[in-house]
C-alpha cells in the first residue's frame, strides 16, 4: 500500500482539463519536493514535473503542477488521446529515508 | 547525451539470487547530488522503489526489502549493481535503473528489463 495517495484513475474528454491528487504527510511531501512521472503504455517512465512545479525541458505547457502542504496536483490541459497514460507522483520520505511513488493514476481521454 | 541500460538474467529460480548491472554514460557518477536507483514494477502494477547510492557512496533502501537488497558500485566506473536474495515469484517485473538527481529527481530512466522468477 502506498504511503502517497492518489486517484486510481481520471478521465475527461479530448481538449479538457483534468486533475490528479497526490496526498502525503510532512515527513514526504510536506518537508520534501515533489515529482511527477509519465508512463505510456509499454514504456519506461519519464519526468513530467520536478520540484512540486517545473517542466523539464521538452515538457509540454500543458502539463501542470502545484503543491500545497502535505498535497500536490497535476492539471493536464487541452487533453488529446496520447496522453492516456499513468501518472505516477513521487517523493522523498525524509523520515523514512526511502523514495516513495503514489499507487499511480490511469488516465482515459474519452 | 546520458543514457542508462539494464542487463541480467530474464529468468531466475525461486531461493537464487538475482544480480542485475545498470551500465549508464553522460554524466559523472561522483558529481555532487547524483545517485543512481532502481525501481521495479510487478506485471500491471504500481512503480516501487528499491535502493539508491549517492555520488558520496552512501545508500538507501526500500524498507521492507533491504535485508534482501544490496546496491554497489562497479568497476567499471560507470556500472552499478543490484544484486537481490532468495528470490520469489513476487518479485517477478520490470526492473528499472534511472540516474537520480538532487536525490529526489529521477530524471534519467532505462528501458527496463523483465525478470521472471519461476521454476
Amino acid at each position: 500500500q502506498s504511503v502517497l495517495t492518489q486517484p486510481p484513475s481520471v478521465s475527461a474528454a479530448p481538449g479538457q482539463t483534468v486533475t490528479i491528487s497526490c496526498s502525503g504527510i510532512f515527513s514526504n511531501i510536506g518537508n520534501n519536493a515533489v515529482c511527477w512521472y509519465q508512463q505510456l503504455p509499454g514504456t519506461a517512465p519519464k519526468l513530467l514535473i520536478y520540484d512540486n512545479h517545473i517542466r523539464p525541458s521538452g515538457i509540454h505547457e500543458r502539463f501542470s503542477a502545484s503543491k500545497t502542504g502535505s498535497s500536490a496536483t497535476l492539471a493536464i490541459s487541452g487533453l488529446q488521446t496520447g496522453d492516456e497514460a499513468d501518472y505516477y507522483c513521487g517523493c522523498w520520505d525524509g523520515d523514512l529515508k526511502i523514495y516513495l511513488f503514489g499507487a499511480g493514476t490511469k488516465l482515459t481521454v474519452l | 547525451q546520458v543514457t542508462v541500460r539494464e542487463s541480467g538474467p530474464a529468468v531466475v529460480k525461486p531461493t537464487q539470487t538475482l544480480t542485475l548491472t545498470c551500465d549508464f554514460s553522460g554524466f559523472s557518477p561522483t558529481a555532487s547530488g547524483t545517485c543512481l536507483t532502481w525501481i521495479r514494477q510487478p506485471p500491471g502494477k504500481a512503480l516501487e522503489w528499491l535502493a539508491r547510492i549517492d555520488w558520496d557512496d552512501d545508500t538507501y533502501y526500500n524498507t521492507s526489502l533491504k535485508t534482501r537488497l544490496t546496491i554497489s558500485r562497479g568497476p567499471p566506473r560507470n556500472q552499478v549493481a543490484l544484486i537481490l536474495v532468495n528470490v520469489e515469484p513476487a518479485d517477478t517485473g520490470t526492473y528499472y535503473c534511472a540516474r537520480m538527481r538532487g536525490y529526489y529527481r529521477i530524471d534519467y530512466w532505462g528501458q527496463g528489463i523483465l525478470v521472471s522468477v519461476s521454476s
